[in-house]
């Protein structure tokens, strides 16, 4: 079967680092997604992965490593605003996004 | 408008009853998604179009149903709603290759 783990929740404080991981099993690969999601909003994308190695974009950056199957999302500069849920998805060889439960990130003064 | 709309926000329905969420872009994307979210649980796909005048099952599609006339709507519906069914739906387009998927809103359905 396919699957997607990352942490359930996760605590930060404001203007700390925090890494969140992403692991998967997937028939195929053509892709990895990170969203993020507010309270009550819809999922807004924030970067994609399909080779190995880190993008960065600003305050965020992500990590992809195919062999190992493996992903993390490092935020900086935390802000209280961070505050949300990351969602993690691959894309498959039906080029189907395949998504996790999510990572609920508590950010604290 | 500009993104991708659904109607209606938030809906409270009786098992049993026919209900269909709407869901429009402007983006003129080929693909639209149809998904729901659970606590606890991923996003989980239940139609999908790669083109209009087509569409295809997701992971949890029995009890809905889609259609795609345009390339602009994409509406889902819920034949006979039940319980299981009270969920967050959103509708998607994009994703098509290395394209990033854009939600709505999303529909907050309760059914009782």
């Amino acid at each position: 079967g396919q699957n997607i783990d990352q942490p359930t929740e996760m605590t930060a404080t404001e203007g700390a680092i925090v890494q969140i991981n992403c692991t998967y099993q997937t028939s195929g690969f053509n892709g990895l997604f990170w969203y993020q999601q507010h309270a009550g909003e819809a999922p807004t994308f924030l970067s994609y992965n399909v080779l190995d190695g880190l993008e960065e974009k600003g305050r965020f950056s992500s990590f992809l490593s195919r062999s190992k199957g493996y992903s993390y999302l490092l935020l900086k500069e935390l802000q209280m605003k961070d505050s949300a849920s990351y969602l993690c998805a691959v894309r498959d060889s039906n080029y189907q996004l395949i998504w996790g439960a999510g990572t609920k990130l508590i950010i604290k003064p | 408008i500009a993104g991708i709309t659904q109607a209606p926000t938030s809906q409270i329905l009786a098992a049993g009853r026919r209900m269909t969420l709407r869901c429009t872009q402007d983006m003129r994307h080929n693909a639209m998604y149809w998904y729901r979210q659970d606590l606890g649980l991923g996003l989980r796909l239940i139609h999908y179009s790669n083109t209009a005048g087509t569409t295809g099952k997701g992971e949890v599609p029995d009890g809905y149903s889609v259609s795609r006339a345009n390339t602009d709507d994409f509406p889902l519906t819920l034949a006979s709603a039940v319980p299981s069914q009270t969920s967050v739906y959103f509708c998607a387009s994009g994703g098509t290759d290395t394209d990033t998927q854009y939600f709505g809103p999303g529909t907050r359905l309760t059914v009782l």
